[in-house]
């Protein structure tokens, strides 16, 4: 199984609608992150997590929300979707090795298209 | 502000060639790179980490090099196949865990 999963996949839906991006991980990390990722933009941070009770604003977080439902899980919102924000939406997590972070670890990504 | 920069955006090469992807940094206070790797449709998979005290990091016919200073990093692969084609990224680290900053890619294709 996938250390890091995120449901769905593929998802269109219309301008105006609430959807959620879910994400979850068996790493037993204690840091999350959500990307999105455009063509020729490469990855950008729109929300990260230290630990259930921290949620930070990363560089494009306007017209986006976050939830940590637990350490496991980290959901993105959009709660009216415009179509600038289709794009590829990637989550990944981060744990400490020796008291250091490293590594970040990236989920599948979701596909979203806002008509 | 932090900017990645990788060139060339894209590349093709014929299989069996040596290559070099260029990465640049615009702010070396950098506390690591990351360099993934992008197929499509895919997640990303990371390849090698670099810490800002290290010169380079290999795995296989992977080599990465890191020139803080300079605000550049190489990956350098040998011996290309087909199966190396995807686009790969870098992205720098500013602190321990925190929000990685990107390039935008560079797509490789090995023709057979």
């Amino acid at each position: 199984d996938a250390d890091v999963t995120q449901t769905p996949r593929n998802r269109i839906t219309k301008t105006g609608k609430r959807i959620m991006l879910e994400c979850s991980q068996t790493k037993g990390h204690d840091r999350m992150y959500w990307y999105r990722q455009d063509p020729g933009l490469g990855l950008r941070l729109i929300y990260y997590s230290f630990d259930v009770k921290d949620i930070n604003k990363g560089e494009i977080s306007d017209g986006y929300s976050v939830s940590r439902q637990a350490q496991a899980k980290f959901s993105l919102s959009l709660e009216s979707a415009i179509p600038n924000q289709t794009a590829l939406y990637f989550c990944a997590t981060s744990g400490a090795t020796s008291g250091t972070y490293n590594e970040q670890f990236f989920g599948p990504g979701t596909r979203l298209t806002v008509l | 502000k932090q900017e990645v920069t990788q060139i060339p955006a894209a590349l093709s090469v014929p299989e069996g060639e040596n290559l070099v992807l260029n990465c640049s940094f615009t702010d070396s206070a950098i506390y690591n790179l990351q360099w993934f790797r992008q197929d499509p449709g895919k997640g990303l998979t990371s390849l090698l980490l670099i810490q800002s005290s290290q010169r380079e990091q290999t795995s296989g016919r992977l080599n990465a090099s890191l020139d803080k200073s300079s605000g550049r990093s190489t990956l350098y692969i040998a011996a290309s196949q087909p199966g190396d084609s995807a686009t790969y990224l870098c992205a720098v680290n500013k602190g321990p865990g925190n929000m990685l900053t990107f390039g935008g890619g560079t797509r490789l294709m090995v023709k057979p």
